[in-house]
């Protein structure tokens, strides 16, 4: 069975600072891998994704994610964060094979940017 | 093209009550999927539904069911209420069952059980 941890619950950083949301998953197979983010109130919207290829991601709005196989980890980055990047970021993981696809997720990383 | 579609986005049940939560999927996509977040549980897979068919489901009691109709469109059913069914209850769609990494999520209905 897959599973997904997220090593910090919440994560309070300044406007204009780095940032790293970190994901580990336990797989024996080849994965997919996502970052999915929340705004209140609001339903989950895909950040990321890698399928295969290359081991780095990115999002239109400057965030990035490498996929590490050897430490199974996808962590989640951004170089300057600003107060609208405050929300709650999910990981998630599917495995391709056979059919059973669904998204098996982790508990959610808070992200409050203080100004 | 519009997105994925909830109603109600809330709704107070008391307990032992049931309650159907509807999704509208994104127009041309056939997979739905239905996810509970709770905040001591987090994001957790309820079931899918292609074609009308249930091709998985999650580790829910029977309480818990769901139908998909021929346009696509899909319901969920929990009967008999409990207070640790409160929860936000995420529908999202894809294109076919083996597209899950173009998956887009609704709002969401928010469920609370009194």
């Amino acid at each position: 069975a897959q599973s997904v941890t997220q090593l910090d619950s919440q994560v309070p950083v300044f406007e204009e600072a780095p940032v790293e949301l970190r994901c580990n998953y336990s797989s024996s197979v080849s994965v997919y891998l996502f970052w999915y983010v929340q705004y209140p109130n609001q339903g989950l919207q895909l950040l990321l994704k890698y399928l295969s290829g290359s081991t780095l991601v990115e999002s239109i709005n400057g965030f990035e994610a490498e996929f590490n196989k050897s430490q199974t980890s996808f962590h989640l980055r951004k170089p300057s964060v600003h107060i609208s990047d405050t929300a709650e970021y999910f990981c998630a993981v599917s495995d391709p094979r056979g059919s059973n696809y669904k998204l098996t997720f982790g508990k959610g990383t808070l992200l409050t940017v203080n100004p | 093209k519009a997105g994925v579609t909830q109603t109600p986005r809330y709704l107070i049940k008391t307990r032992g009550q049931q309650v159907t939560l509807s999704c509208s999927p994104i127009s041309g996509h056939r997979s739905v999927s239905w996810y509970q977040q709770t905040p001591g549980q987090g994001l957790q897979f309820l079931f899918e539904y292609f074609s009308e068919t249930q091709r998985n489901k999650g580790n829910f009691p029977g309480r818990f069911s769901g139908r998909q109709f021929s346009n696509s469109r899909s319901e969920m059913n929990v009967s008999t209420l409990e207070l640790g069914d409160s929860a936000l209850y995420l529908c999202a769609s894809s294109l076919t069952w083996d597209t899950i990494y173009e998956q887009y999520f609704g709002p969401g209905t928010r469920l609370t059980v009194t």
